[in-house]
């Protein structure tokens, strides 16, 4: 059973274009974190977020996790071809802090 | 800080042969975790372990077995491969406590079970 719903599962765009990213599930999360995976390698943190309705944001990058902690979404600004990669979502649940990952959005951003 | 390393970094198995992958954290963290990856369906949680000693089972753990003898490793035993055990496999590990959610994970071990 998949908890977590990202969609869409592949982007590409052009540079410069705007994206967003969503997140879903019907179960409520304690937070909820954003990936990024590049070919060969593990994903790496991208941001945290913990309380309902916030937002965050990492230069051309702005989270929002929603006001019932079950969604969240990720919008890219004046997308680069360096934004290229794997974003994937996870919610933490419970007290050992294991991750549920959504499936992932493969994003493509050409020059 | 070399982080969090796997090795090895690929292998193939052929079925009904056993193998064992291993994790190494050097940030003393308490907490760590495997993963598996496969095409389509983000990563999944095998097994996990809260401290040095201790293990649990994840999302997915059938056909796998684990060991904590250490804190700073974590070892993943698969005993008798099988074809659907085809995938790449992350480690990852946490510190405890609650200031921080971050996993920090290792760059992964490719497997191909013929």
């Amino acid at each position: 059973t998949q908890l977590l719903e990202q969609s869409p599962q592949f982007l590409s765009i052009q540079e410069g274009e705007n994206l967003t990213v969503y997140c879903n599930s019907s179960s409520v999360f304690s937070s909820l974190q954003w990936y990024r995976q590049e070919p060969g390698e593990g994903p790496v943190l991208l941001v945290t977020v913990v309380t309902g309705g916030e937002v965050k944001k990492l230069k051309r990058l702005t989270f929002q996790f929603g006001d019932a902690r079950k969604d969240s979404s990720l919008h890219i600004t004046a997308a680069q071809p360096g934004d290229t990669g794997l974003y994937l979502c996870a919610g933490v649940r419970g007290s050992n802090y294991k991750l549920t990952f959504g499936k992932g959005t493969l994003l493509t951003v050409n020059p | 800080n070399a982080g969090v390393t796997q090795t090895p970094k690929f292998r193939v198995l052929k079925t009904g042969q056993s193998m064992t992958l291993l994790c190494a954290q050097d940030m003393n963290h308490e907490y760590m975790y495997w993963y598996r990856q496969d095409p389509g369906m983000g990563l999944r949680l095998i097994h996990y372990s809260v401290g040095e000693g201790t293990t649990a089972k994840g999302e997915v753990p059938d056909g796998y077995n684990v060991s904590r003898l250490k804190k700073q490793n974590f070892l993943l035993g698969l005993e008798s491969a099988a074809p659907s055990q085809t995938s790449v496999y992350f480690c990852a590990s946490k510190e405890s406590g609650t200031s921080t959610y971050e996993q920090y994970f290792g760059p992964g071990t490719r497997l191909t079970v013929t």
